[in-house]
Formats: C-alpha cells, sequence, structure tokens
C-alpha cells in the first residue's frame, strides 16, 4: 500500500539548473497538491490540480511549473533553480474537499 | 481570506503532562478543521479531524472539539509520551469548487516530550 511516492528523496542544484519532481498516488485520488515547507514559514502551496486535465496556482506559484501526466502523477519543475529555492516539497493528494490530505515523504532540495 | 493561526512553539513537556496547543481560524464559510502531525523525516500525516460544530476529533488519546463560536480547534491529550514529539498542524479546508480546493496551513508547532 504505497500511498503517495515522491522521487527523488533528495537533490542538490546549482543556481540556473532545470529538474522535475515526480509524484504518484495509488489511491485514486481526484486532486494534488505541491507544497513547501521551510522553517517558520509552514506549509505553502505552490500548485494544485484540483482534477486530471486542470491547475491552479497556490501561494507561491513563480519559478515552478506542473504538470498532470494523468489521475497518478504531479509533477513539478523549476526550470532555473536559484537558491530561495531551497526547501523540503511534499505533494499530497486527497479524495474529496471534505477528505483529508495524504502526504509524500518529501524531496529535499538544496540549490547553491 | 481564510487562515489558521496557531501557538508558536516550541513547547517543551516531561512525559504524563498535559498538553495543549492552540488553534483558531478565520473562515468565510463552513471549514473542515484538521490536525496533522508531523515526525522527524517524514511528511505529515492526519491525526484527526473534524467536519462540523460540536464535533470532537480524536485519535491515539488527542483530542479536538470544534468550537463555531471560538472560531477554535485546539488540541489536547492528557498525558503525552516520548513518542509524540513531533511538529503538529492545524489546517482547515472549505469545501465546494474552485479555489475551495485548496487546505490552509498553520505554521506548526513543535513539541518535545522528555523521559
Amino acid at each position: 500500500n504505497a500511498g503517495v511516492t515522491q522521487t527523488p528523496k533528495f537533490q542538490v542544484l546549482k543556481t540556473g539548473q532545470s529538474m522535475t519532481l515526480q509524484c504518484a498516488q495509488d489511491m485514486n485520488h481526484n486532486s494534488m497538491y505541491w507544497y513547501r515547507q521551510d522553517p517558520g514559514m509552514g506549509l505553502r502551496l505552490i500548485y494544485y490540480s484540483a482534477s486530471e486535465g486542470t491547475t491552479d496556482k497556490g501561494e507561491v506559484p513563480n519559478g515552478y511549473n506542473v504538470s498532470r501526466l494523468n489521475k497518478r502523477e504531479f509533477s513539478l519543475r523549476l526550470e532555473s533553480a536559484a537558491p530561495s529555492q531551497t526547501s523540503v516539497y511534499f505533494c499530497a493528494s486527497r479524495l474529496s474537499l471534505a477528505s483529508p490530505l495524504h502526504f509524500g515523504n518529501g524531496t529535499r532540495l538544496t540549490v547553491t | 481570506g481564510d487562515s489558521v493561526t496557531q501557538m508558536e512553539g516550541p513547547v517543551t513537556l516531561s512525559e504524563e503532562a498535559f498538553l495543549t496547543i492552540n488553534c483558531t481560524y478565520t473562515a468565510t464559510g463552513y471549514p473542515s478543521l484538521f490536525w496533522y502531525v508531523q515526525y522527524p523525516g517524514e511528511g505529515l500525516q492526519l491525526l484527526l479531524k473534524a467536519t462540523k460544530a460540536d464535533d470532537k476529533g480524536s485519535n491515539k488519546g488527542f483530542e479536538a472539539t470544534y468550537r463555531k463560536e471560538t472560531t477554535s480547534f485546539h488540541l489536547e491529550k492528557g498525558s503525552v509520551q516520548v513518542s509524540d514529539s513531533a511538529v503538529y498542524f492545524c489546517a482547515l479546508s472549505i469545501g465546494s469548487g474552485g479555489s475551495n480546493y485548496k487546505l490552509t496551513f498553520g505554521k506548526g508547532t513543535l513539541l518535545t516530550v522528555n523521559p
């Protein structure tokens, strides 16, 4: 019972490099989310996908793009990484608006 | 807009002490309320939830009651254990479509329980 799987677990990038964070869920959930977690800031929503085929901006979308590839997968892309994007990134999903979120274990990204 | 305010930590307690972590919210509609817990190196896990006023959520000895009159959802546990050491997040979600797909989180409260 995998739940929400994120890859990679750790990544170090140089400023200006690009990368894609992968997320997949096997719970047949409709909506998926990307958050970043920074000390003292709590969780901030980057992008979300209410259902397959739709994506919307959250609180802090600048510098990121997303793709809802299918119902299972929701990827986050950094086109040109910046040190300000050093953070822990969490993917989450849920079945409906009244349902709780299920989180992956996170990707720790460092941009030097 | 919607917001969640929870007490700032860190909170340090001795084993078997009573725990309260305060959480208040501002919302335009009638939210569902959640407490999530994050253990070191892991993602957040749902601890408990309440979907309407006066509901009490409970799990693993933790409880929280949805108080509409005070817009609060305080987390309590009668006797904490070392294994309860974690970061606790209060969150709200408002039903119906569009931007209501978002959850709003508090900033988290770090709890450390010493033996």
